[in-house]
């Protein structure tokens, strides 16, 4: 799996959009972006992944630079109750690709 | 439709004694996998399981750690003459199916936090 790279902390104002951004200029041409929260003393969640294209769910969006170096996960209202650790995981997507390794992430904290 | 679900929440073990920590995967989950997530760092992968099988114990401590998903009941992650070192929060996942979705749709438990004095 790539490494990644993220901030270790961002502040962000409610209702406005949260841009969380992942290094990961390691990755290879079949590995896909995976982006994680874990919200305090709660279990992680999953957000949203995507390969070269970018991608939206009712949750985030993921936008992918062309050359897939980095990427940045957006919350386009964020609330408080976005307020969790976000970890970005580049990794294949294939047989034997179900142990999810997470680093530090970013801690967000949405402010009132 | 209940999600996975552990217990204990919380659990507290003298040095030298053993931890059992329980997981209930979602209804209809069939594969359970269990992580550690030591203070302040981020999520290790410890041991993937079906009913009856481990599939892969590769992120599991050589000694004193097992798991098991029997036929009937709960997954449990054993812990034997528990170290300090053990103190973390153990997290369990089940996922519907092992292919590549496998990757994403892991749902997780809230965890047992397990204090070791």
């Amino acid at each position: 799996d790539a490494k990644t790279t993220q901030p270790t902390s961002m502040d962000c104002a409610e209702g406005r959009a949260a841009n969380l951004p992942c290094n990961h200029s390691t990755i290879s041409g079949n590995e896909y972006v995976y982006w994680y929260r874990q919200i305090h003393s709660q279990g992680p969640q999953y957000i949203i992944h995507g390969l070269k294209n970018n991608e939206t769910n009712e949750m985030a969006s993921l936008i992918i630079t062309e050359d897939r170096k980095s990427s940045t996960l957006i919350l386009p209202h964020a609330t408080l109750r976005d307020t969790a650790v976000y970890y970005c995981s580049a990794k294949y997507s294939g047989a034997g690709s179900y142990q999810l390794t997470f680093g530090k992430g970013t801690k967000l904290s949405v402010i009132p | 439709n209940a999600g996975v679900m552990q217990n204990p929440r919380h659990l507290v073990r003298r040095r030298g004694q053993e931890a059992r920590l329980r997981c209930s995967p979602m209804k209809g989950h069939s594969h359970v996998y269990w992580y550690r997530q030591l203070p302040e760092e981020g999520l290790k992968f410890m041991v993937y399981l079906q009913k009856e099988n481990i599939i892969d114990e590769s992120g599991m401590p050589k000694e004193r750690f097992s798991a098991e998903f029997p036929k009937e009941g709960p997954s449990i992650l054993r812990i034997q003459q528990v170290v300090r070192g053990d103190s973390a929060a153990y997290f369990c996942a089940s996922s519907p199916g092992s292919g590549p979705e496998s990757s994403y749709e892991q749902y997780f438990g809230p965890g047992t936090r397990l204090t070791v004095t």
